[in-house]
Order: C-alpha cells, then sequence, then structure tokens
C-alpha cells in the first residue's frame, strides 16, 4: 500500500518544454489535487478532481493542465514551461472533498526550469 | 483577500519546553482546521484536525486550540524533543485545503 506516488521525483527542464508530473494513489479516495510549494509562499492549490471526469482549477492555474481519467491517476501536464514553476510540487488526496478528513501528500516533484 | 498567517517564520525552543505556534485567518470561515508536519524533501504529513465547535484537541504531547471569533488557533507541543524539528502547517478546510506559509520549529537540545 504505497498511498500517493509522485513520479518523477526531480526534472529539469529548459524554458518552453513540456512535461507531465504523474501521480498515482491505491487509497480509493475520490479528491486528488495538486500544490506548488515556493519559500515564503506555501503550499498554493494549482488545480482539483472530486472524481473521476471531475476537474476544476484552484488559486493558480495558469500554465498547468490536468485530466482525471481514473480515479488512481492525476497527472499534471505543464504545456510550455517557464522559469516561474521552478517550484516543488506536491500531489495530495482525501476521502472525499476536504472537509473532516485528512490529506494524504506524495513525497514530491522538485522541478528546475532553466 | 483571504490570508493564513503563521506569524513565527522559525521558533527556537529548549528541550523539555513547550512549544507554542499560532495561526491567524481573515476573510475564511473554516468549518475545520488542521495541523500538518513537514520535514525537509517530504510531503506534509497530517496531525489533527479541530472542528469550528471545538475549542481543544489533544493528541499525546500536541494541543490545538482553535477561536473563531479571535480567528485564531494555537498549536501546542509539550515536553518538545529534539526530533520535534520540523516545519509545522496550519491548513484550512473549507471546500478545498488551504495552507499557512508555516514555521519551522528547531528543538535544542
Amino acid at each position: 500500500n504505497a498511498g500517493v506516488t509522485q513520479t518523477p521525483k526531480f526534472q529539469v527542464l529548459k524554458t518552453g518544454q513540456s512535461m507531465t508530473l504523474q501521480c498515482a494513489q491505491d487509497m480509493n479516495h475520490e479528491y486528488m489535487s495538486w500544490y506548488r510549494q515556493d519559500p515564503g509562499m506555501g503550499l498554493r492549490l494549482i488545480h482539483y478532481s472530486v472524481g473521476a471526469g471531475i476537474t476544476d482549477q484552484g488559486e493558480v492555474p495558469n500554465g498547468y493542465n490536468v485530466s482525471r481519467s481514473t480515479t488512481e491517476d492525476f497527472p499534471l501536464r505543464l504545456l510550455s514551461a517557464a522559469p516561474s514553476q521552478t517550484s516543488v510540487y506536491f500531489c495530495a488526496i482525501s476521502e472525499s472533498r476536504p472537509m473532516n478528513t485528512e490529506a494524504f501528500f506524495g513525497q514530491g516533484t522538485r522541478l528546475t526550469v532553466v | 483577500s483571504q490570508k493564513i498567517e503563521q506569524n513565527s517564520e522559525a521558533l527556537n525552543i529548549q528541550e523539555g519546553k513547550t512549544a507554542t505556534l499560532t495561526c491567524n485567518y481573515t476573510n475564511y470561515s473554516p468549518a475545520y482546521l488542521q495541523w500538518y508536519r513537514q520535514d525537509p524533501g517530504r510531503g506534509p504529513v497530517f496531525l489533527l484536525l479541530i472542528r469550528e465547535n471545538e475549542k481543544e484537541k489533544r493528541k499525546e504531547r500536541l494541543k490545538v486550540t482553535f477561536d473563531t471569533t479571535l480567528k485564531q488557533s494555537l498549536f501546542h507541543i509539550t515536553a518538545s524533543q529534539p526530533a520535534d524539528s520540523a516545519t509545522y502547517l496550519c491548513a484550512l478546510r473549507s471546500n478545498n485545503l488551504f495552507f499557512g506559509t508555516g514555521t519551522r520549529l528547531t528543538v535544542i537540545p
């Protein structure tokens, strides 16, 4: 039971390149989300999903796309990477749209855009 | 605008003392407030949840208070140990989960 698995752990991109950050869960939780964490800014919500086929924007969605075709997977796509997207990205899941349930986080993906 | 402020970026205390971390929020009406621990290079890990109608919650050496009038939560670690050194994040639950910037706690032996 791995919980939440993020791949890759580290990535360096050149400006303008595209890539997909993977998030997979084996806890059968409905709610999945992506955050970015920057020094002094805390964790900021990028996109989230309340179930397969349903996605919505968070606080900082620009430059990112998501899709949710299965319960298990919630990939985050950077279409044209910019240096401002250098950050640590976390995927988080919870049983339902977060009310009284805890969130489980992956180990993070450290992305550098040069 | 909505804000969640943890007003100490870093806190150093002596081993054995009680650490008190503060979380203040504005323009939110959360039904729940949570605290997480984050170690370097790792994702946050859930510690405690407190509901708006609860004044206090305890778990082992941890205690959380939630004052919706003051819009503040206090997080206490009693009998602190060097292993408690980490960054602690408060988070508000409304439709989604919103985080403060965190307080980096260092417990000095």
